[in-house]
Formats: structure tokens, sequence, C-alpha cells
């Protein structure tokens, strides 16, 4: 993979619902994956960066995993409500390179 | 402070014109980029400053954009001749060079651009 790819593009779930989205990227020369969730009329916010093999970070309900080696990324988010309705973009950072690559992005929709 | 500010928040411009957008980075960050944002797509890579200087363009930044941070603070974008194509919305992310891996980007809330 030499793009960051994110799946799936977009996703309604029901509120209270469970739900996870993957991220897959560049595993060659690995060096930290930035997961941001951005809301509409809002900045991206940065949720988790990303940096050790088979990792795992929370933040409240939402949490997130990484697998360097095959170059995966899962993000979770337990028992949704409506403010998670956003849309949430992952992001590689290569060793020597000095900027951020993008995936398209998963836009969420709770519904209540 | 109160985090990277992008101003104007919407511009609406007729084709042919030049418009400029500003960004105010966190005062302590000395990397500044700039991304853009067409819609179904994740933020594309425009370029990036350390402190003043201006050190990578991506080949999407034609040779009718062109980015400033004179002083090391504020940064401008300036598109001349705006096309169509121009419409999006454009970010702006301010970091911290160099600290630790585990810090992401601070960004701004964005400028959107219509061209007309």
């Amino acid at each position: 993979i030499l793009n960051v790819e994110q799946s799936p593009q977009s996703l309604h779930v029901q509120e209270g619902d469970s739900t996870n989205f993957t991220c897959s990227f560049p595993s060659s020369n690995f060096y930290a994956l930035h997961w941001y969730r951005w809301e509409t009329a809002k900045s991206p916010e940065a949720l988790f960066v990303m940096t050790l093999n088979g990792d795992e970070k929370k933040k409240g309900r939402i949490s997130a995993t990484l697998n360097t080696k095959e170059g995966y990324s899962y993000l979770y988010i337990k028992g949704s409500q409506p403010e998670d309705s956003a849309t949430y973009l992952c992001a590689s950072h290569r060793g020597g390179a000095q900027k951020l690559v993008f995936g398209q992005g998963t836009r969420l929709t709770i519904n209540p | 402070d109160t985090g990277v500010s992008q101003n104007p928040r919407h511009k609406i411009t007729k084709r042919g014109q030049n418009v400029t957008f500003r960004c105010d980075p966190i005062s302590e960050h000395n990397r500044l980029y700039w991304y853009r944002q067409t819609l179904g797509q994740g933020p594309e890579f425009l370029t990036y400053f350390q402190n003043e200087a201006q050190l990578e363009k991506s080949r999407l930044l034609s040779d009718r954009f062109s980015a400033e941070r004179p002083k090391g603070s504020f940064s401008t974008l300036e598109i001349q001749r705006t096309e169509q194509g121009d419409s999006a919305m454009y970010l702006c992310a301010s970091s911290l060079w160099p600290r630790r891996r585990g810090y992401g980007y601070t960004f701004g809330s964005g400028t959107r651009l219509t061209v007309v």
C-alpha cells in the first residue's frame, strides 16, 4: 500500500451502538499514525498519535489499535452518541518525511 | 494562546481574481503547514515552513500559488488568477519541532474558498 486508505467512506450508526472503522497505510519506514476527529465548522482535533506496533490507546469511549507490520489501524467507538458524528481522518507519518499523508476520511453519522 | 486562527472563514471570488488567506499559528510552534481539502477527499499537503523558511512544496502548488511566513510567525497563502478547480477548504496547522513523536498537529478551522 502506497497511499492511506480508510473504510468505509461513510457510516450511519444508531445511537448506543458500537462501531469501528479501518485505516490502511504504508508499513515501510513507519514513524507514526495519527487519528483526527473533524466536526463540521470546527478544526480537526487530534485524537491519538500512535507510534508502537501493537499499541492501543483509549480516550473515553474511543479507542484505537495499531499494526505497523501489516499497515493498519482500527478506531473503535463504544456506545455511540450524537456528538460522535464527525469525519474521522487518519494520517501516516513516514520516517524521513516532514508531512502527514491523510486518508479520505470516514464520515460517521449517529442517528438518535 | 487561542490555538491556530485562520482568516477569512469563507471567501467567494470570481474566476481570475487573486485571493489571500492568513494563518496565525500557536506562538511557540516553529512549523506551519498548509493543506487543501476538496469534497470527498482527505487533506492534501501543499507546503510547510520551519520558522520563516519554506522547506517543501507539493507539486499541487502551481506557480499561481505562493506562500510566505516572513517573520516566522503568521503565514499567508495567495492564489493568483483563481480557477474553479481552486474551490476547496484550505487548512493551516502548526507544530513544534523537534518534540516527542506522540504529538499531533494543531489545526485551524480552515478557509473555504468558492470560485464562481
